[in-house]
């Protein structure tokens, strides 16, 4: 049974600031991962999706890594900003049973400060 | 298409009654998901269709709950009987097919309180 953390549960920063979030899972055998983001009371938007071929996928600000062997994905953000701030979840498919739904972490909660 | 469409948006009933959620996944997605959401934690699974057809349910998915998708298109999330551990956020979201290669889309989901 696939099982994914996420360090640390909570985050503060001060604007500006390069930060990395990370999410480790237990099945290695994954074929890609997801991380989404949440702001309180709302849904999820994707940010990234990493395909196992693939190490790393960028947009904007964000930087995403997969490694299948460590069974670790991190979150970059590059130059916070107090719009980012919400919870960060990451989720992997549950591979048995056919990989047909996902496992999420516990999410991180930042919060960025001016 | 404006992605994943859910409604209502919030929803409170006392406690006993039955409530029913609906939502609209992107058209072209064949695969639809529900999962339920408590404060704090991660979204957890309840229930996927492909198409129509209910593949897989949650051991969270009492008696209570019943999930249906007529003609592969919408779906709806009754549940009966509610209860106070009922309230939570419940999303739903729609794929292509995430063992092919791509992503979940989620809907802004619907919250509920039973009150």
């Amino acid at each position: 049974k696939q099982e994914v953390t996420q360090i640390p549960a909570a985050l503060s920063v001060p604007e500006g600031e390069n930060l990395v979030l990370n999410c480790s899972f237990t099945d290695s055998a994954i074929y890609n991962l997801q991380w989404f983001r949440q702001d309180p009371g709302k849904g999820l938007t994707s940010l990234l999706l990493i395909q196992s071929s693939q190490r790393e996928q960028t947009s904007g600000r964000l930087n995403a890594s997969l490694d299948k062997s460590s069974g670790r994905s991190t979150l970059y953000i590059a130059a916070s900003q107090p719009g980012d701030s919400a919870t960060y979840l990451c989720a992997g498919p549950e591979l048995t049973g056919g990989g047909n739904k996902l496992t999420f972490g516990t999410g991180t909660q930042l919060k960025v400060e001016l | 298409d404006t992605g994943v469409s859910q409604d209502p948006r919030h929803k409170i009933t006392k406690r006993g009654q039955n409530v029913t959620f609906r939502c609209d996944p992107i058209s072209e997605h064949n695969r639809l998901y529900w999962y339920r959401q408590t404060l704090g934690q991660g979204p957890e699974f309840l229930t996927y269709f492909q198409n129509e057809a209910q593949l897989e349910k949650s051991r969270l998915l009492s008696d209570r709950f019943s999930a249906e998708r007529p003609k592969g298109s919408f779906s709806t999330l009754e549940i009966q009987r509610t209860e106070q551990g009922d309230s939570a956020m419940y999303l739903c979201a729609s794929s292509l097919g995430p063992d092919r290669g791509y992503g979940y889309t989620f809907g802004s989901g619907t919250r509920l309180t039973v009150v």
